[in-house]
């Protein structure tokens, strides 16, 4: 199937700073990706659906101005988390929807487990 | 905003027990996917269903989609303790994003 990467797995910042979280799908294009949120225990929650070329569209509740997004090509999508604190520390996922033989499939990264001090 | 239940929230069953995790909704999806996610890791897609009443296997995994398109199950036939995990349920509607459940976690114990 396809593979969709993530960077870095986990990452460790003291609060206040800024961190970078790269999606890519390594075998295919995707004009859009998605974004979220983990807690332990739980399901997904939406953050963000990323759209190459465009603004991201956020879920209800989910600060555009802390969790900025960019698509900047059809293999890459960022997320940075602005001024982190510590309940943002969390497990974050992307995934890239995949178009391929008509069937839409939504492809998964391994996460990024973010913890902020 | 298209809800999805999953039942039962915690499943711990012994090895070589079989088992059934349910997927509800109150709405028609076009499509349906199951997932099974592990501790630390991204969710690993098990199976698309697209057809109402349609069945599919994967090994000793059977998914069914309901005839209506609302619901689906999974079952595991004599559990293995490789098949522990979160187990998610996901609803699509044309281009929508899809829907996920709150996931059904399953340990199985040697």
């Amino acid at each position: 199937g396809a593979v969709v990467s993530q960077h870095p797995s986990r990452v460790i910042c003291k609060s206040g700073t800024s961190v970078k979280i790269e999606c890519r799908s390594l075998d295919f294009q995707a004009t859009t990706m998605f974004w979220y949120r983990q807690f332990p225990k739980q399901s997904l929650m939406l953050m963000a659906t990323s759209n190459e070329g465009s603004k991201a569209t956020y879920e209800q509740g989910v600060e555009k101005d802390k969790f900025l997004i960019n698509h900047a090509s059809l293999t890459l999508s960022t997320l940075t988390v602005t001024s982190a604190h510590p309940e943002d520390s969390s497990f974050y996922i992307c995934s890239a929807r995949d178009l391929f033989g008509g069937q839409e499939t939504q492809y998964f990264g391994p996460g990024t487990r973010l913890l902020v001090l | 905003t298209q809800l999805l239940e999953q039942s039962p929230q915690f499943l711990s069953i012994q090895e070589g027990e079989n088992l059934t995790v349910y997927c509800n909704s109150s709405s028609v999806f076009s499509s349906l996917q199951w997932y099974r996610q592990e501790p630390g890791e991204g969710p690993v897609l098990l199976v698309t269903v697209v057809t109402g009443g349609e069945v599919k296997k994967l090994k000793r995994l059977t998914f069914q989609f309901g005839d209506a398109r609302k619901d689906s199950s999974l079952h595991i036939t004599a559990a293995q303790t490789g098949d522990t995990g979160l187990y998610l349920c996901a609803g699509g509607e044309g281009s929508y994003i899809p829907t996920f459940g709150r996931g059904t976690s399953l340990i199985v114990h040697p």
